[in-house]
C-alpha cells in the first residue's frame, strides 16, 4: 500500500515531442506529489509537485495532471529538449516521508 | 545559498568492514534525511531528524546502521559492519520545516563493497 509504481522504465523522445510519465498509487492518505529529476552523478532535484486538491499544475514547460479518483498523476513535458535527457522520479508523501517510483530514464533525440 | 555538502563523493570498502558518511545541510534547515539509492531504483527513506532528534528511522537496518545529527546541524550516517547488498548512493537531503516543504539533496555519497 506504501508503493508508487511509475511506468514507463524507459522513454525515447524526438526533439519537440512531448514526453509523458505516469505514477500511481494505494495509499489515499499521500497528500503531496513531488517529481524530481536527476541527472547521473547528482542528486535528485525538485522539479514539480501537486497537492490533491488540484486537478493541474503547469510550470513552463512542465505539467502534473493529478486523477485522485484513479489514484494516478503523471508528468508532461511539453516541447522536449536534449537537456532534459534524465531520469525522473515520481513521489508521494505523507506528513514528509517521500515514497519514490523506481524512475524513468527520458532520452530525447535531436 | 550553497546546497547540501556530502562527503566523501566515493567510497571502495570490503564487506565486513566499516565506513561513515558525512552531511552538511542547507543553512537553516530544521529537517534532515538520509535516504539509500540502490542503482537502477529510487531513493528510499532511512532517518529523518528534526533538529537533533529522529523522527523516524523505522527502515534504518539498526543492527548495522547508526546516524547521528549532533547539534541539530551535521549528520553523519555509519555502517558497521558492511554487507555487499549497502552497495548503493547514500543521498542526504534538508528542508526548512519538515512536512511536505520541499526537500534539497546533496550529490550523494556512492559505496562500493568489495
Amino acid at each position: 500500500q506504501q508503493q508508487v509504481k511509475q511506468s514507463p522504465q524507459s522513454l525515447i523522445v524526438q526533439k519537440g515531442g512531448i514526453s509523458i510519465i505516469n505514477c500511481a498509487y494505494e495509499n489515499t492518505a499521500f497528500d503531496y506529489f513531488p517529481w524530481y529529476q536527476q541527472f547521473p552523478g547528482k542528486g535528485p532535484a525538485l522539479l514539480i509537485a501537486i497537492r490533491p486538491d488540484v486537478s493541474e499544475k503547469k510550470e513552463g514547460r512542465f505539467t502534473i495532471s493529478f486523477n485522485k479518483s484513479a489514484k494516478q498523476f503523471s508528468l508532461h513535458i511539453m516541447d522536449s529538449q536534449p537537456g532534459d535527457s534524465a531520469t525522473y522520479f515520481c513521489a508521494a508523501s505523507v506528513g514528509g516521508k517521500l515514497i519514490f517510483g523506481q524512475g524513468t530514464e527520458l532520452s530525447v533525440k535531436p | 545559498e550553497a546546497g547540501v555538502a556530502q562527503s566523501p563523493r566515493y567510497k571502495i570498502i570490503e564487506k565486513r568492514q566499516s565506513v561513515a558518511f558525512w552531511c552538511n545541510p542547507i543553512s537553516g534547515h530544521a529537517t534532515l534525511y538520509w535516504y539509500q539509492q540502490i542503482l537502477g531504483q529510487g531513493p528510499k527513506l532511512l532517518i529523518q531528524f528534526q533538529n537533533n532528534g529522529v523522527v523516524d528511522d523505522s527502515q534504518l537496518p539498526k543492527d548495522r546502521f547508526s546516524a547521528e545529527r549532533l547539534k541539530g546541524v551535521d549528520s553523519t550516517l555509519k555502517i558497521q559492519p558492511a554487507k555487499l547488498e549497502d552497495s548503493a548512493v547514500y543521498l542526504c537531503a534538508s528542508s526548512l520545516l519538515g512536512g511536505n516543504q520541499p526537500q534539497h539533496f546533496g550529490d550523494g555519497t556512492r559505496l562500493s563493497i568489495l
